[in-house]
């Protein structure tokens, strides 16, 4: 079946730098990705869609300059957290669709998790 | 709005005995319902869908969930749990914009 990767899988960094996270779908292109927010011991949350060659669509609640997202490719999302707090430490989860007969199945990446000190 | 509830947090079975892991749901049109597993630290695993077609879906490592329209359910099962399938079990259900609404999980624990 079609994979997704994410790059890091962790990733720990001091409170006020940025950090860029990368998920790739690696055996179809997408032109839709999505990034889902998971803190522990909760469900998935979707954060922002991200569309390749437009601007991503976030979700209410989601701050668009402090989760930049980036669709450079057909097989290539970014998310970038700026200037990361402490709150921000999170499993961040990307997914991507592939249609199959009328409907998108959806593969999901691996998770990376993201530590602010 | 679409929404999928799991009313248990937590579920615990004897190995080898059947578990079942409750799932409802709201939607507006006709539902695409999956189940997927997570492991600590790990991404979504699938373990199967309702799309169309017969009601009881049967899906990855023995698992299976049957549609219920009338009663909205999608609960998952398994005739006899191993302890390896201790994790966190989501519900989920597809929208038409391609994105997933998540339940909020059930611990499923099998007790050796």
């Amino acid at each position: 079946g079609a994979v997704v990767s994410q790059h890091p899988s962790w990733v720990i960094c001091k409170s006020g730098t940025s950090v860029k996270i990368e998920c790739r779908s690696l055996d179809f292109q997408a032109t839709t990705m999505f990034w889902y927010r998971q803190f522990p011991k909760q469900s998935l949350m979707l954060m922002a869609t991200s569309n390749e060659g437009s601007k991503a669509t976030y979700e209410q609640g989601v701050e668009k300059d402090k989760f930049l997202i980036n669709h450079a490719s057909l097989t290539l999302s970014t998310l970038t957290v700026t200037s990361a707090h402490p709150e921000d430490s999170s499993f961040y989860i990307c997914s991507a669709p592939l249609g199959l007969a009328g409907w998108n199945e959806q593969f999901f990446g691996p998770g990376t998790r993201l530590t602010v000190l | 709005a679409q929404s999928v509830a799991q009313p248990e947090d937590q579920v615990n079975v004897a190995e080898g005995n059947p578990l079942t892991v409750k799932c409802t749901y709201s939607v507006s049109g006709n539902p695409y319902l999956f189940w997927y597993v997570q492991y600590p630290n790990r991404g979504l695993q699938f373990l199967l869908k309702y799309i169309t077609g017969d009601n009881l879906v049967k899906g990855s490592y023995g698992f299976e969930a049957e549609f219920n329209k009338s009663q909205t359910s999608f609960h998952l099962k398994k005739p006899s749990a191993l302890v390896s399938d201790s994790a966190l079990y989501f519900c989920a259900v597809q929208d038409y914009g391609q994105n997933f609404v998540f339940g909020p999980g059930t611990r499923l624990s099998v007790l050796p």
